[in-house]
């Protein structure tokens, strides 16, 4: 049962252009979302977060959506640059009914950006 | 820098062995998890400590692992009799600060099982 989902396995950018990277969740009871930029072989990097008290969040080139309604967020880079390439992961968290706020991670997305 | 140590970085070893990974915050953190990380997914917690109580864990985690917080700063996972599946990037993370959802990871420890 995969509760925080990323579909898009991989994503093609060109340099200076924007990139969007989807995630859907399931369980109503998240309220707490982040996005970890991941290289191989190292550990998940925290890039930026939203509480589902706000609908949008920016730090810089970085920019995350919250669409509370149908279960949805996005990250935005604006623009892209190809040190960006990495494994994007979408994590959730809650701590409603004592969940010890643990994370729930999507399966990641491969962001290229070619120069 | 994220605050947090992890020992080894890699580990090789051979089927039905017994391996211990180490996780080390440099300040003191009254919460540590430990995720799995495989190939094509994304992490997967496997258990949460409040200090030195082990408060919760995942199913994933069979009775050949064991995890401790001694003293309620660094944790060791252990993983007794190790079977393939058991090859994974194991990560350790810790809350930056007090009642924030947000972890910070450290570098992880890749275990290869043969």
């Amino acid at each position: 049962d995969q509760q925080v989902k990323q579909n898009s396995p991989s994503l093609s950018v060109q340099e200076g252009r924007i990139s969007i990277l989807n995630c859907d969740y399931t369980n109503s009871m998240f309220d707490y979302f982040l996005w970890y930029k991941k290289y191989p072989a190292e550990g998940p990097t925290f890039l930026i977060s939203i509480s589902s008290i706000k609908d949008k969040n920016e730090d810089g080139r970085f920019t995350v959506f919250l669409n509370k309604s149908a279960k949805h967020l996005s990250l935005h880079i604006v623009p892209s640059q190809p040190g960006d390439s990495a494994v994007y992961f979408c994590a959730a968290s809650g701590n409603s009914g004592g969940s010890n706020y643990k994370l729930t991670f999507g399966k990641g997305t491969l962001l290229t950006v070619n120069p | 820098d994220t605050g947090v140590s992890q020992d080894p970085r890699h580990k090789i070893t051979k089927r039905g062995q017994n391996v211990t990974f180490r996780c080390d915050p440099i300040s003191e953190h009254n919460r540590l998890y430990w995720y799995r990380q495989t190939l094509g997914q994304g992490p997967e917690f496997l258990t949460y400590f409040q200090n030195e109580a082990q408060l919760e864990k995942s199913r994933l985690l069979s009775d050949r692992f064991s995890a401790e917080r001694p003293k309620g700063s660094f944790s060791t996972l252990e993983i007794q009799r190790t079977e393939q599946g058991d090859s994974a990037m194991y990560l350790c993370a810790i809350p930056w600060s007090p009642g924030t959802d947000t972890q910070y990871f450290g570098p992880g420890t890749r275990l290869t099982v043969l």
